[in-house]
């Protein structure tokens, strides 16, 4: 089955301590991305990555790193997080050049830092 | 910078009406546009993707419509149903733009 999966789902953590939230997805996409989704402000994209080792900085990187050393992965990492960083987190993924194909979301992380 | 707008906000309709949600945009030079619906605490599900160079695309009930040269976009929903209920979001890709999405609810 064609799918975008993260890991966790929900996480709970603490100022200060660094956590990753994974991605990956099994369509041989070359473009993969993250979003926040934050009430009243709708979905912001934080990276995108065109290619392996290609990744960009979206609508609102500060306080997020990526990675892209293989193509269905897409891991991101929060290595001070904040309080403003409480959101709805999700990772998507599209085929064609430059992804311009349809998107394909996972079902979301659910971040709250404390 | 491209900005996405959806109207309207919420939308209350009874079982069985045909009903027309609209997203409109700044900059015309998109690559495509996509709409997706949004159950509560979910993921974001697509339902139609429109290329560019394409005016409308179909699938089953649904209908999209595409017009770059006046930044719109609609999304058409044939009788409807209890199921349909959902936020409905349109994406367009120029960099990659969200509108705030429309709160559909259609009652029995």
């Amino acid at each position: 089955e064609a799918q975008v999966t993260q890991n966790p789902r929900y996480l709970i953590t603490v100022t200060g301590k660094k956590l990753t939230v994974t991605c990956s997805q099994n369509m041989n996409h070359e473009y993969m991305s993250w979003y926040r989704q934050d009430p009243g402000l709708g979905l912001r994209q934080i990276y995108y990555s065109m290619n392996v080792e290609v990744t960009d900085k979206g609508d609102v990187p500060e306080g997020y790193k990526v990675s892209r050393k293989e193509k269905r992965n897409f891991p991101l990492i929060l290595e001070s997080p904040s309080p403003n960083q409480t959101s709805l987190y999700f990772c998507a993924s599209s085929g064609g050049r430059g992804g311009s194909y349809e998107q394909y979301f996972g079902p979301g992380t659910r971040l709250t830092v404390t | 910078k491209q900005e996405v707008t959806q109207i309207p906000a919420a939308l209350s309709v009874p079982e069985g009406e045909n009903l027309v949600l609209n997203c409109s945009f700044t900059d015309s030079a998109i690559y495509n546009l996509q709409w997706f619906r949004q159950d509560p605490g979910k993921g974001l599900t697509s339902l139609l993707l429109i290329q560019s160079s394409q005016r409308e695309q179909t699938s089953g009930r649904l209908n999209a419509s595409l017009d770059k040269s006046s930044g719109r976009s609609t999304l058409y929903i044939a009788a409807s149903q209890p199921g349909d209920s959902a936020t409905y979001l349109c994406a367009v890709k120029s960099g990659m733009r969200f509108g705030a999405g429309t709160r559909l609810t259609v009652k029995p």
